[in-house]
């Protein structure tokens, strides 16, 4: 079953701790993009890594960090630096076609307290 | 820089009425563009899409014209039911790095 997995799919941390979000991709997808939603807002994008080894900033990457050394995987981890974690987080994944359309994750949605 | 304008939700309407859900946006060129829908706790799944001027998206029974004139691409469907119910979020592709653009997106709620 080709899909996006984010796991957990509900995180709770106490302020000034490290957490690390999961998302895994069975569709052979070159592209992983992370988005933050805040409740009654849009998506606003955290981070995006087009190839393995290799991320750019997106809109709002102040306090967060990537990694991208397999292709299947994008972990993101919120850091203790940023300073309204509270959200649901959004992973997603594009292949290389002429539409380029992403297609997300179930999303996992962290408190921190 | 690139953007997109939803109408303010919630729209609200009774079973099988007609839904219209305006979408402007600004960018560079033509984008492709997409309507996304996202139901209550979950990711959002893609609706439809149109990559070129007049190209008409269809899905479910909604539809999505892509209109350069006006750089509009207003979704709409015939006949709602309540599972319709959701957020919708109109997002043109930005060229430069396959970024979608997000709006606050337009809360549908339709009661029987």
């Amino acid at each position: 079953d080709g899909g996006i997995t984010q796991s957990p799919k509900y995180l709770f941390r106490k302020e000034g701790q490290n957490v690390t979000l999961s998302c895994e991709q069975n569709l052979n997808h070159d592209a992983m993009y992370w988005y933050r939603q805040d409740p009654g807002q849009g998506l606003r994008l955290i981070y995006y890594s087009q190839i393995v080894n290799d991320f750019q900033q997106g809109d709002i990457a102040e306090g967060y960090r990537v990694s991208r050394e397999k292709k299947e995987s994008f972990p993101l981890t919120v850091t203790s630096a940023q300073k309204n974690p509270t959200a649901f987080y959004l992973c997603a994944t594009a292949g290389t076609g002429t539409s380029y359309e992403q297609y997300f994750g179930p999303g996992t949605r962290l408190t921190v307290t | 820089g690139d953007s997109v304008t939803q109408m303010e939700g919630p729209v609200t309407l009774s079973e099988e009425a007609f839904l219209t859900i305006n979408c402007t946006y600004t960018a560079t060129g033509y984008p492709s563009l997409f309507w996304y829908v996202q139901y209550p706790g979950e990711g959002l799944q893609l609706l439809l899409k149109a990559t070129k001027a007049d190209d008409k998206g269809s899905n479910k029974g909604f539809e999505a014209t892509y209109r350069k004139e006006t750089t509009s691409f207003h979704l709409e469907k015939g006949s709602v039911q309540v599972s319709d119910s959701a957020v919708y979020f109109c997002a043109p592709l930005s060229g430069g790095y396959n970024k979608l653009i997000f709006g606050a997106g337009t809360r549908l709620a339709v009661h029987p």
